[in-house]
């Protein structure tokens, strides 16, 4: 099966400018997942869909980031105005079921490079 | 607290030899864990993953143990090969609602030859 897809997977901006960041996850999967991951650290859930419907955001810096899954397949991740502290790997991961059901597997994708200058 | 703590941080081995990453967990109420092998620019990779009956798992050359009274898993690797180079990251799940997973800052692992 085709792994999650995530674009681009590079971006560098300016501080103050806007990104978007896209993901396709495994075709079935209920969840997805977008964490971010700081150089050196573990990544940091940013926020969880199950299906189109918001599972948890309270990591979400909810003043400049945004995240949408309409359809309840892709997802689109927003930041704006970005930071320098923004400067981050983007990752996008997925499930068949939430992560308090059971222990089906996360799959990631390659994740977004994301330079703020 | 829920916290995964991970060493060493770093290690640097010779290609053929084995090694053993550890992970120490606060998580509660513990429901698995998982360690993941995340290369150079890409997402992380699932090798093992343990419920909490469940003490010891292996993945070809990867062998997970768990302690789940010490709360303490480890993760050894027999007879490094230089591919093995990548970050490895403990991620433990708790049962219940909300964010589940609690990642590790990882151990950076790099084989030589």
């Amino acid at each position: 099966e085709a792994g999650v897809a995530q674009s681009p997977r590079y971006k560098i901006i300016e501080k103050r400018q806007s990104v978007a960041f896209w993901c396709n996850p495994i075709s079935g999967h209920a969840t997805l997942y977008w964490y971010q991951q700081i150089l050196g650290q573990g990544p940091k859930l940013l926020i969880q869909f199950q299906n189109n419907g918001v599972v948890d955001d309270s990591q979400l810096p909810k003043d400049r980031f945004s995240a949408e899954r309409l359809k309840g397949v892709d997802s689109t991740l927003k930041i704006q105005p970005a930071k320098l502290e923004d400067s981050a790997v983007y990752l996008c991961a997925s499930s068949r079921v939430g992560g308090g059901v059971s222990s089906y597997e996360q799959y990631f994708g390659p994740g977004t490079r994301l330079t703020v200058t | 607290k829920n916290q995964v703590e991970q060493s060493p941080q770093s290690l640097i081995i010779l290609e053929g030899k084995n090694c053993t990453l550890q992970c120490n967990y606060t998580v509660s109420p513990f429901s698995n864990l998982r360690w993941y092998k995340q290369d150079t620019g890409r997402g992380p990779v699932s090798l093992t993953i343990m419920t909490f009956s469940e003490n010891t798992k292996s993945n070809g050359r990867y062998t997970a143990t768990l302690d789940a009274d010490t709360k303490q898993s480890s993760l050894h690797i027999t007879a490094s090969q230089l591919s093995d180079s990548a970050s490895y990251i403990c991620v433990v799940s708790a049962r219940g609602t909300g964010n589940q997973f609690y990642f590790g800052t990882g151990t950076s692992l790099t084989v030589i030859p």
